[in-house]
């Protein structure tokens, strides 16, 4: 059975910290690597990621991947109140590259 | 608007009644995505259509649930006899994969369904 871990389940940081969220799979047949934002509302895209070692980054977000250790993380720099929300990573496997998602991380970022 | 759209966004029912939620994906994105995610999980995945072809479906869809794209456009997910476990947020995704590539899935604002 496909299994998705991200850790840290919950993390609480103050404003302009920098955080590292992680993500290790046991899946058949791997695509890919997509990481999402979940507020109060569907996920949103931000990552995907398909080879090792290939930073992605946008803005003060960035991730990367290692297929051979099945891992992905994702870092924000300088956190801001509107980062707060629910990470998602998710391997997208097999023919209908259907993703399966960890329980996600719960960053919240105060003041 | 022209991301995914789902109806209802909202829809509160009784044991044992049936109920039909839509999915209308982006219009040209032949692949269509349903997922159900409870709280404090992440979204689990149903089933999947390409074009109107149901081509796979996960074993946490009990004979109570069937799916449709009758024209490969909109889709429709009924559940019948719904039960108190039924209760979750009901997420359809699309995408529209080069051919020989993966591409993300954009979500639609899903449909919470309680089930009293």
């Amino acid at each position: 059975e496909d299994k998705v871990v991200q850790s840290p389940l919950s993390l609480v940081v103050h404003e302009g910290d920098t955080v590292t969220l992680n993500c290790s799979y046991e899946v058949t047949n791997f695509r890919s690597l997509l990481w999402y934002k979940q507020e109060k509302k569907a996920p949103t895209f931000l990552f995907m990621l398909t080879s090792s070692g290939i930073e992605k980054k946008s803005g003060r977000l960035s991730s990367i991947l290692d297929k051979k250790e099945l891992f992905s993380i994702l870092n924000i720099t300088a956190t801001q109140t509107g980062d707060s929300a629910i990470y998602l990573c998710a391997p997208n496997t097999g023919t209908a590259s259907k993703l399966t998602f960890g329980t996600g991380t719960r960053l919240q970022v105060t003041l | 608007d022209t991301g995914v759209s789902q109806d209802p966004r909202h829809k509160i029912t009784k044991r044992g009644q049936n109920v039909t939620f839509r999915c209308d994906p982006i219009s040209e994105h032949n692949r269509l995505y349903w997922y159900r995610q409870t709280l404090g999980q992440g979204p689990e995945f149903l089933t999947y259509f390409q074009n109107e072809a149901q081509l796979e479906k996960s074993r946490l869809l009990s004979d109570r649930f069937s799916a449709e794209r009758p024209k490969g456009s909109f889709s429709t997910l009924e559940i019948q006899r719904t039960e108190q476990g039924d209760s979750a947020m009901y997420l359809c995704a699309s995408s529209f994969p080069p051919s020989g590539t993966y591409n993300e899935q954009f979500f639609g604002p899903g449909t919470r369904l309680t089930v009293l």
